[in-house]
């Protein structure tokens, strides 16, 4: 079954550690996409790539990074940067950036710093 | 800039009971617009969509129709069940802006009592 996956599902780090989130897809996407969720609030998007090598920021990217070095694969650096890390975090993908309006969403990794 | 405003929740509705929840957009353009839901401590999943005006999207026995008159996207259902129970989110993509991505209102959180 194609699908996009990230692992873990929940994630401890403390406070002034990096920690990198993985995300995975099989549907043969140009486009990914990262997001936060925190709570009552809707997605906030961070970074997005349209195709290998080439990676945009979104509207909130301060402390986070990425890096797209194969189609399939999209992970997510959140720095020590990062303030306010504590969330849930989103990755999606979508056939390109045409077709934007239709992503598909991993399940999620929950990261908690403390 | 383009925005999505959806009603607050939490909305508590017993089985069987009809649904509508609110969504109003601004957007420069013409937007695409989209309902996601997410189930508990799972990523979001398209709902419905509608690409034009007076398009009236369906899923699942969930239906919403594109009102550019009154820049609305309600999402209706007629007798809700205990598994609709999510966070249900509006969302618009604008096609015409510079870099194509989805803006997500807040959600809506939805609880159905048996």
């Amino acid at each position: 079954d194609g699908g996009i996956t990230q692992s873990p599902k929940y994630l401890f780090r403390k406070e002034g550690q990096n920690v990198t989130l993985s995300c995975e897809q099989n549907l043969n996407h140009d486009a990914m996409y990262w997001y936060r969720q925190d709570p009552g609030q809707g997605l906030r998007l961070i970074y997005y790539s349209q195709i290998v090598n080439d990676f945009q920021k979104g509207d909130i990217a301060e402390g986070y990074s990425v890096s797209r070095e194969k189609k399939e694969s999209f992970p997510l650096t959140v720095t020590s940067a990062q303030k306010n890390p504590t969330a849930f975090y989103l990755c999606a993908s979508s056939i390109d950036l045409d077709y934007s309006y239709e992503q598909y969403f991993g399940p999620g990794t929950r990261l908690t710093v403390t | 800039g383009d925005s999505v405003t959806q009603m607050e929740g939490p909305v508590t509705l017993s089985e069987e009971a009809c649904l509508t929840i609110n969504c109003t957009y601004t957007a420069t353009g013409y937007p695409s617009l989209f309902w996601y839901v997410q189930y508990p401590g799972e990523g979001l999943q398209l709902l419905l969509k509608a690409t034009k005006a007076d398009d009236k999207g369906s899923n699942k026995g969930f239906e919403a129709t594109y009102r550019k008159e009154t820049t609305s996207f309600h999402l209706e259902k007629g007798s809700v069940q205990v598994s609709d129970s999510a966070v249900y989110f509006c969302a618009l993509s604008d096609l015409g802006s510079s870099a194509s991505k989805i803006i997500f209102g807040s959600g809506t959180r939805l609880s159905i009592r048996p």
